[in-house]
């Protein structure tokens, strides 16, 4: 059984800093390119980033939102993707997502999802 | 910057059709950008539906299906029922790993 569960979320304050887990199981970790995405409350989905795979030198990009604040990372030994997020904004409060991405042959399409984890920013 | 466009609102009574569309502001859509469909229930994570223009996900009715029409990749809804109203977001795939969702269609069945 596949199985994405995020972890790390909480109250954290304006210019403050989160790391966020997604442990993955049920699937080749080592392989998949896995992205996060965000959703504010009663608002749509939001691309945050992704990680490629060693074979793709872990190349990540970052929606423009985040980038420059938050950094995506992996431990393929851990089976486990992370993200990190600085210099927190109360606008970066939302459920973020972790979700793996099928990109072989013709398909690109995200077919794993986790639960999510809430992260809130206030003072 | 893309922005990729989603009616935001869309009605439909038990047993109709009803297709939603998913947009670019500038260009067309095609089977390129790889179109996906994502469900989502309150407080549920997305499901996916439909990927690459026109593919059923493993165990999605077949009441469900996509297509290109015209500039844009749909979603129709055929028998629609009444556990299908739910928010109903596009995804297209830009390259280099980046990915940009719609704004959402909320879909009521009534």
């Amino acid at each position: 059984e596949v199985q994405l569960v995020e972890s790390g979320g909480g109250l954290v304050q304006p210019g403050g800093s989160l790391k966020l887990s997604c442990a993955a199981s049920g699937f080749t970790f080592s392989g998949s390119a896995m992205h996060w995405v965000r959703q504010a409350s009663g608002k749509g989905l939001e691309w945050v980033g992704h990680i490629r795979s060693k074979t793709t030198n872990f190349a990540t990009a970052y929606a423009a939102s985040v980038k420059g604040r938050f950094t995506i990372s992996r431990d393929d030994s851990k089976n486990t993707a992370y993200l990190q997020m600085n210099s927190l904004k109360t606008e970066d409060t939302a459920v973020y997502y972790c979700t793996r991405i099928y990109a072989w042959g013709s398909s690109r399409h995200f077919d794993y999802w986790g639960q999510g984890t809430l992260v809130t920013v206030s003072s | 910057q893309t922005v990729v466009t989603q009616e935001p609102s869309f009605s439909v009574s038990p047993g109709g059709t009803v297709t939603l569309t998913c947009g670019l502001s500038s260009g067309s859509v095609s089977t390129s950008y790889y179109p996906s469909w994502y469900q989502q229930t309150p407080g549920q994570p997305p499901r996916t539906l439909i990927y690459n223009t026109n593919t059923r996900s493993s165990g999605v009715p077949d009441r469900f299906s996509g297509s290109i029409l015209g500039n844009k990749a749909a979603l129709t809804i055929t028998g629609a029922q009444a556990d299908d109203e739910s928010d109903y977001y596009c995804a297209l795939y830009m390259g280099s790993g980046i990915v940009v969702f719609g704004g959402g269609t909320k879909l009521t069945v009534l």
